[in-house]
């Protein structure tokens, strides 16, 4: 059965280093999504993107944060400069459709991001 | 953003029992709804997708009232392997299509 991808599973990062969380979606899909889950609280969107393009993000997506995908196959987050509330589990999801009512979002694994 | 609320549980029930979890949204636009279940430092999983007619699976049943913008989600003969979280999740066309999380509504099933 396909499956969303992520790597590393668990990444421990100095405050102020930048990551690179990598995903790779399922090979039709067409929306690719990044949402965060703090531990203890609700799953957070932060990023949609489609056709090569953020199509929403949300308030907690700054400046600090970048998505790419840059060869058709993953699709990435970055993180500049890492601070200690960015300690998450991050998601990566795809779709191969979201204007059809009711499409699933597969996600991946996580990948949990400890900032120390 | 847009809310979603679910009861805030947790629910300890007997295996065998039946079980019913609320959610409301507040984005009138929401288009798609569903359940997913999430089991301890994992990813969600989709249970069900929510259409407006009501939609069962097996044990479980989900419901929609678009009008008073509530969703539910009944499991009957609870086993112990529900035992899990489970999450409202709503989607709009007005939010770019992201899906939008409640908190979660945590479920043991005891023997």
């Amino acid at each position: 059965e396909p499956e969303v991808t992520q790597t590393p599973s668990h990444q421990v990062t100095q405050m102020g280093q930048e990551v690179i969380l990598r995903c790779v979606p399922i090979s039709n899909h067409l929306y690719f999504y990044w949402y965060r889950q703090i531990l203890g609280q609700k799953v957070e969107f932060l990023v949609s993107f489609y056709n090569n393009e953020i199509s929403e993000k949300s308030e907690i997506f700054d400046d600090q944060f970048s998505v790419e995908r840059p060869d058709g196959s993953n699709f990435t987050l970055k993180i500049r400069s890492t601070k200690l509330e960015d300690s998450a589990m991050y998601f990566c999801a795809s779709r191969w459709t979201a204007v059809v009512l009711n499409t699933e979002a597969f996600f991946g694994q996580g990948t949990r991001l400890t900032v120390v | 953003r847009k809310e979603v609320e679910q009861d805030p549980g947790p629910f300890n029930v007997p295996e065998g029992a039946t079980v019913a979890f609320n959610c409301t949204y507040s984005n009138s636009a929401s288009q798609s709804f569903f359940w997913y279940r999430q089991d301890c430092r994992k990813e969600p999983k989709l249970l069900m997708s929510v259409y407006s007619s009501g939609n069962e699976d097996g044990r479980f049943t989900a419901q929609l009232n678009r009008a008073s913008q509530y969703i539910s989600l009944l499991i009957r003969d609870s086993k112990l392997s529900d035992s899990a979280t489970y999450l409202c999740v709503v989607s709009a066309s007005n939010s770019g299509y992201a899906l939008n999380f409640g908190k979660g509504t945590s479920l043991l099933v005891t023997p």
